[in-house]
């Protein structure tokens, strides 16, 4: 069955440390990747996805994710986190079979002291 | 404002009572879904929508039912609630199907006891 791994459950960072968040997928055709983020309290809103195209993708608030076809990955980074960027962060995959099936990972909780 | 609205926000019942979550969008997307949000699984997909009239099952399609005779509506039934079924769920759409974008509501946080 087609699943979305998200090796991190829980991460700690301090403010202005590296973060990166790694996402990996099990199927092997083409796929749409994405990354969506859960601040506290609110519902899912888009940082980033990919299509196609150039494999390091830009997103809002400095975040940016790179594919890599032949590791089945897309993880996710940022140079330097703020408080602000506390929030869950969920990868979510879906693969060109021919359905409208979205899988989403677990999710990680990313939680940055001040 | 482009929106994915639900309600109610929260509830609560109690086992076998029938409830229904109402779901709207106004961005004239042609899909939409529900989702259902339980801590270390992440988002489990239930039911989604490609058009008006046309529904299919997701991951965890048991217990539900959905309906969609507008674009626009998409509701969550549940005709029997049980407690494995208290839990945080999201209704999304997208232009296109889910290979574009996801817009979220704001979830309903759903308690059966």
């Amino acid at each position: 069955a087609q699943s979305v791994s998200q090796h991190n459950h829980h991460v700690i960072l301090s403010e202005a440390a590296s973060l990166e968040l790694g996402c990996n997928y099990s199927y092997g055709g083409t796929v749409n990747l994405f990354w969506y983020v859960q601040y506290p309290g609110q519902h899912l809103q888009l940082l980033l996805k990919y299509f196609s195209g150039d494999p390091l993708v830009k997103g809002i608030k400095g975040f940016e994710a790179e594919f890599i076809k032949s590791k089945f990955s897309f993880n996710l980074r940022k140079p330097s986190v703020q408080w602000s960027d506390t929030a869950e962060y969920f990868c979510a995959v879906t693969p060109y079979t021919g359905g409208f099936k979205t899988i989403f990972g677990a999710g990680t909780r990313l939680f940055v002291k001040a | 404002e482009a929106q994915v609205t639900q309600n109610p926000r929260y509830l609560i019942t109690v086992t076998g009572k029938k409830l229904t979550v109402t779901c709207s969008q106004n961005m004239n997307h042609e899909y939409m879904s529900w989702y259902r949000q339980d801590p270390g699984l992440g988002l489990r997909q239930i039911y989604y929508s490609m058009n008006v009239e046309v529904t299919d099952k997701g991951d965890v399609p048991e217990g539900y039912k959905v309906s969609r005779k507008e674009k626009r509506n998409f509701p969550l039934i549940l005709e029997s609630p049980s407690p494995n079924q208290t839990s945080l769920y999201f209704c999304a759409s997208s232009l296109q199907g889910a290979h574009t974008e996801a817009f979220f509501g704001q979830g309903t946080r759903l308690t059966v006891v």
